[in-house]
């Protein structure tokens, strides 16, 4: 099946400095990615859309400065959390769909992000 | 506005007993239903799509349109489906995706 490969998949930083997420879809093109935030023992909660070749498209509530996504090819998307907080710290993970399976989303394995 | 209920948040069923996850959804339109499923240290995956009939392990789901459900069932649960669960309709809006609050089912043995 199709693989998405998410990285890193853990990282740890000082506050203050800003950490970038990649997303890749390894065998299929990504037309459509998402970036979602999971806290422990909570849902997914989605935080923004990204097409490719365009501004991605935030939830509500979330700030687009501080969580920059980049979608610039069919097979990488990437979140940049920027002057990051400890509040930040969180489980984030990307998702991806493409031309494989329709509507059927293929996951990253997930980002643990701990800011100090 | 467009959303997926999943009233539960804990399950705790023995094994060999049915399981029922419980998702409504409140669209316009005859969506696509899918549900995910996420085990202990591992990625989210699809347990379930509505159209295709997909299904791993078991599980079934029904999209009833009167009731706006889609319920998840298996009628023996097993210890390997201590997971958590995520009712997720299909694309709508500007291509968006977004899960509901998901269940934590833990199968006791």
């Amino acid at each position: 099946g199709a693989v998405v490969s998410q990285h890193p998949s853990w990282v740890i930083c000082k506050s203050g400095t800003s950490v970038k997420i990649e997303c890749r879809s390894l065998d299929f093109q990504a037309t459509t990615m998402f970036w979602y935030r999971q806290f422990p023992k909570q849902s997914l909660m989605l935080m923004a859309t990204s097409n490719e070749g365009s501004k991605a498209t935030y939830e509500q509530g979330v700030e687009k400065d501080k969580f920059l996504i980049n979608h610039a090819s069919l097979t990488l998307s990437t979140l940049t959390v920027t002057s990051a907080h400890p509040e930040d710290s969180s489980f984030y993970i990307c998702s991806a769909r493409g031309d494989r399976g329709g509507e059927k989303l293929f996951f990253g394995s997930g980002t643990q992000l701990s800011v100090l | 506005a467009q959303r997926v209920t999943q009233p539960e948040k804990l399950l705790s069923v023995f094994k060999g007993a049915p399981v029922e996850l419980k998702c409504n959804y409140s669209y316009s339109g005859s969506p696509e239903l899918f549900w995910y499923v996420q085990y202990s240290r591992q990625r989210l995956q699809l347990l379930l799509r509505h159209i295709s009939r997909e299904s791993i392990k078991g599980f079934t789901a029904d999209l009833n349109k009167g009731e706006t459900s889609f319920h998840l069932k298996k009628p023996f649960a097993q210890e390997e489906d201590s997971a958590m669960y995520y009712c997720a309709p299909g694309f709508y809006g500007n291509n968006r995706l977004a899960f509901g609050k998901g269940n934590q089912v833990v199968v006791i043995p």
